[in-house]
């Protein structure tokens, strides 16, 4: 089981241009959850999937973000346009369950930096 | 409003000692609390997750403690070594209708010196 893996490790992108972050759960996880990191902030909320069903976006920018996980392929995440305050870590963590007491196993992040 | 803050932001200490970082929150009704370890450019390891009915968990080197009373959790770090220099992360679950997600601290930023 390769765990959650997240790519790009690292994506730069021009001011304007479109970023895509890709997720893919362990094996058996049909959850999926993205956060965000600014710099030297703790991490925040965006959103939580199911296969084919956004179940809460309410963390994620109304303008310019978008999340999907469909049934076949990886959870994407993104983002429009991207402005310098897009600059951070976004974490994907996939989970079993959705009660707290099994926890989510966090991938490694995409580091996207805006220049 | 559920808030997490953890103080200091930074630590350096030499190698071998004992230590502690800490953990508060606002609201004392938590589900959990849980320990996260992020090393420089990497994902989040899962060090310890302590229940709201334990008053502490041990791993190895690594004890959590858990005072819901008075808002705070410590991660006790015993014999420092180097390789422990991370950023350790807190988070408290905030429970939604059909999920949860976290809430967390800005992390403290550890570094052991050899």
């Amino acid at each position: 089981n390769a765990g959650v893996m997240q790519n790009p490790r690292h994506l730069v992108r021009r001011r304007g241009q479109e970023a895509r972050l890709r997720c893919s759960p362990m094996k058996g996880h049909s959850h999926v959850y993205w956060y965000r990191q600014l710099p030297e902030e703790g991490l925040k909320f965006m959103v939580y999937l199911q296969k084919e069903n956004i179940i809460d976006e309410s963390g994620m920018p109304k303008e310019r973000f978008s999340a999907e996980f469909p049934k076949e392929g990886p959870s994407i995440l993104r983002i429009q346009q991207v402005v310098r305050g897009d600059s951070a870590a976004y974490f994907c963590a996939s989970a079993a369950r959705t009660t707290p007491n099994y926890g989510y196993t966090f991938g490694s992040g995409t580091r996207l930096t805006v220049v | 409003k559920q808030e997490v803050t953890q103080i200091p932001a930074a630590l350096s200490v030499p190698e071998g000692e004992n230590l502690v970082l800490n953990c508060s929150f606002t609201d004392s009704a938590i589900y959990n609390l849980q320990w996260f370890r992020q090393d420089p450019g990497k994902g989040l390891t899962s060090l310890l997750l302590i229940q709201s009915s334990q008053r502490e968990q041990t791993s190895g080197r690594l004890n959590a403690s858990l005072d819901k009373s008075s808002g705070r959790s410590t991660l006790y770090i015993a014999a420092s070594q180097p390789g422990d220099s991370a950023t350790y992360l807190c988070a408290v679950p905030l429970l939604m209708d059909s999920n949860y997600q976290l809430i967390w601290g800005a992390g403290t930023k550890l570094i052991i010196k050899p």
